[in-house]
């Protein structure tokens, strides 16, 4: 089945130590996110890839970066987490049509340490 | 700058029953799509229900329905016969039907926790 796979499911990595997190899809969805979201809080973007394309939210801190070297995978690095870093992290994807909504990975909760 | 709001955190609701969960949101735009997402504990979040803005009629999905309201800007989700499975977290989201790349990202509202009692 087509489908957004996000890996490790569960990440703990110390507080500074550089992490990274993993996407593929197999959907060939041209737009690729990355969400943050902390407990009972609304899923934050923090950047996404149109194609080859970033795009940076205004508000994402300059710890967070992202790689995207095909279109089927995409990375979620933090530089140097911190304890306020810690959260599940969404992957998602979709076709640039935008009646179209997402489709998730089932997300990597990140512990910081 | 759309706006999604969840105003209930938690509702509880009988197995068996009916259950509304309300959101209402911001814009200036006409064209648009509204969305509700199901995220069960511990699992991937999925796509419920979604309804285009141009069209007048309530999108539904078996035992899941909308009441789109578009010049009130609500878009309640109705769930029918509640079972068990539907406990789960539900959000509601909007996205511009303009543009592409950063106008596609979809907004979301808080969230509310539904429970099902058996």
């Amino acid at each position: 089945d087509a489908m957004v796979i996000q890996n490790p499911r569960y990440q703990v990595t110390q507080f500074g130590k550089p992490v990274t997190l993993s996407c593929s899809q197999t959907l060939n969805h041209n737009v690729m996110y990355w969400y943050q979201q902390k407990s009972s809080q609304a899923p934050k973007l923090l950047f996404h890839y149109y194609d080859k394309d970033f795009n940076n939210e205004a508000d994402t801190p300059d710890n967070f970066q992202s790689r995207r070297p095909n279109t089927s995978f995409c990375f979620l690095d933090i530089r140097s987490p911190g304890l306020g870093d810690a959260a599940m992290y969404l992957c998602a994807t979709s076709r640039a049509l935008r009646a179209h909504g997402y489709t998730f990975g089932s997300g990597t909760r990140l512990t910081v340490v | 700058a759309q706006t999604v709001t969840q105003s209930q955190p938690e509702m509880s609701v009988q197995e068996a029953e009916t259950v509304t969960l309300s959101c209402t949101y911001d814009t200036s735009e006409s064209d648009y799509y509204l969305f509700w997402y199901k995220q069960p504990p511990s699992r991937q979040m999925i796509l419920v229900i979604r309804q285009e803005a141009y069209k007048q009629q309530n999108a539904t999905e078996n035992r899941f329905s909308v009441n789109f309201q578009k010049a009130a800007k609500s878009f309640s989700l109705k769930i029918s016969d509640s079972q068990l499975g539907d406990a789960a977290m539900y959000f509601c989201a909007y996205r511009s039907a303009r543009g592409t790349g950063a106008n596609s990202k979809l907004t979301f509202g808080k969230g509310i926790t539904l429970s099902v009692r058996p």
